[in-house]
């Protein structure tokens, strides 16, 4: 199993760009979730799924989309790219218990914003 | 909702002193309690986790403590070596939740 993965590793945007924030898992679990973290800020929740075609919002949502069409995948749309957005954005999954299962972290995207 | 406060934001010591992480929540209703390490670049990982049927754990040189009445846990970490240089998260859930709550890290440096 490759568990949680996430593309790109880098990136470097302009103000006002769009993009997609990729992850997705081979462990068949029902329960995904998009965080970023920011210097003394810990692990902030921005949109999270508990199946397929079910999403919600987190802590620090504006500025983002989420989807969810399959089991697998779980992409992180950000539509106009901010400075404020410039951060480590990690992918996270888990069983079907939810938030008293084991969370599986992707290896992270670093996003620059200028 | 819940809220996890996570004390302290960093913490020094020498190879070989003991470092204890101390973190509070705010649900009584919370029964699990997950630490997770997350070295320099990497992504964050499950070391160690009680639930609320347990008052101690322990793995190896790491232990965790729960105090349900006081609504705090804690992480020991014994004989610290370099490695053990990293952020640690603590986090707490409920039956039901989604997601857990994770407290803000505490970064531990260990110095040869």
């Amino acid at each position: 199993n490759a568990g949680v993965t996430q593309t790109p590793k880098f990136q470097v945007l302009k103000t006002g760009q769009s993009m997609t924030l990729q992850c997705a898992q081979d462990m068949n679990h029902e329960y995904m979730s998009w965080y970023r973290q920011d210097p003394g800020m810990g692990l902030r929740l921005i949109h999270y799924s508990v199946g397929a075609g079910i999403t919600d919002q987190g802590e620090v949502p504006n500025g983002y989309n989420v989807s969810r069409s399959t089991t697998e995948d779980f992409p992180l749309r950000l539509l106009s790219a901010a400075p404020s957005q410039t951060s480590v954005y990690f992918c996270a999954s888990s069983q079907s218990g939810g938030g008293t299962d084991t969370q599986y972290f992707g290896p992270g995207t670093r996003l620059t914003v200028l | 909702g819940e809220n996890v406060e996570q004390h302290p934001s960093t913490l020094s010591v020498q190879e070989g002193d003991s470092a204890v992480i101390k973190c509070t929540y705010s649900d009584s209703a919370s029964n699990y309690f997950p630490w997770y390490k997350q070295e320099l670049g990497k992504r964050p990982q499950l070391i160690i986790d009680i639930r609320s049927n347990v008052g101690e754990k322990k793995d190896q040189r790491i232990a965790v403590t729960l105090n349900k009445t006081a609504k705090h846990f804690s992480l020991h970490i014994t004989e610290t070596q370099p490695e053990d240089s990293a952020v640690y998260f603590c986090a707490a859930s409920m039956r039901g939740s989604y997601i857990p709550t994770f407290g803000r890290g505490t970064s531990l440096i260990v110095h040869p």
